[in-house]
């Protein structure tokens, strides 16, 4: 299965400032999926990210809170825009690796906003 | 609208079976997953099963599946202090031309000596 490298794994961060994180996966993927985690919670699916097309976005987020990118098949970044102390939770990206396998994720960036 | 359930918390004996039950609402669903998430660390899947089969057995774990009631079970065998962890169950379901997993709020399984 595919290996997901995320960064970075942890960042305090001011409010009102911005935070990229980043997804490189080694193996081309058509679909990245951006989910946030909040203490103590499931799993909410922020946005879908193709490569070479505007990401699709979830009910309740929008791009330009959540700017994605997604310049190849093995590259994506997420920025928590303006950030508030609501925006505290874990984010993770998880690619698909076609309809026979299950979703990876990577390791989490845990985000708190002081 | 999609729903997955799970109970909150499971505590069991070091060396006993633990069971992690699911159900979900959408029949529609492909795939069904388990993912094991360990305090500080990303989504690991452990195993997932196909929705026309019944069981799947992997090692120490086994999955049930009952189409019918829509009811998923994870069943690991001599449970161990490294099986302590957050077990989330999540479907898979067509959404337009595509896919999407809705998720299980996890169970948090406790170990006790």
């Amino acid at each position: 299965s595919a290996v997901i490298s995320q960064k970075p794994s942890r960042d305090i961060c001011q409010r009102g400032t911005s935070l990229t994180i980043q997804c490189q996966v080694d193996s081309q993927v058509t679909m990245m999926f951006w989910y946030r985690q909040q203490p103590g919670q499931s799993l909410t699916l922020i946005a879908t990210a193709n490569q070479g097309s505007e990401a699709t976005y979830e009910s309740g987020f929008v791009i330009d809170k959540f700017p994605i990118s997604r310049p190849n098949l093995t590259f994506s970044t997420l920025t928590v825009s303006n950030m508030s102390p609501e925006d505290s939770s874990i984010y993770l990206c998880s690619v698909g690796q076609g309809p026979n396998y299950g979703y990876t994720f990577g390791s989490g960036t845990r985000l708190t906003v002081v | 609208g999609e729903d997955v359930e799970q109970s909150l918390f499971l505590s069991v004996r070091e060396g006993d079976s633990s069971v992690i039950n699911c159900t979900y609402t959408d029949s529609s669903s492909t795939y069904l997953y388990w993912y094991k998430q360990e305090p500080g660390a990303g989504l690991q899947l452990l195993t997932y099963i196909f929705s026309n089969m019944d069981m799947k057995q992997d090692q120490r774990l086994t999955v049930l599946l009952n189409k019918k009631d829509k009811h998923l079970s994870l069943r690991i065998a001599d449970t161990q202090t490294g099986d302590s962890a957050i077990y989330f169950c999540a479907e898979k379901v067509p959404l337009s031309s595509n896919y999407q997993l809705i998720w299980g709020a996890g169970t948090k399984l406790i170990i006790k000596p």
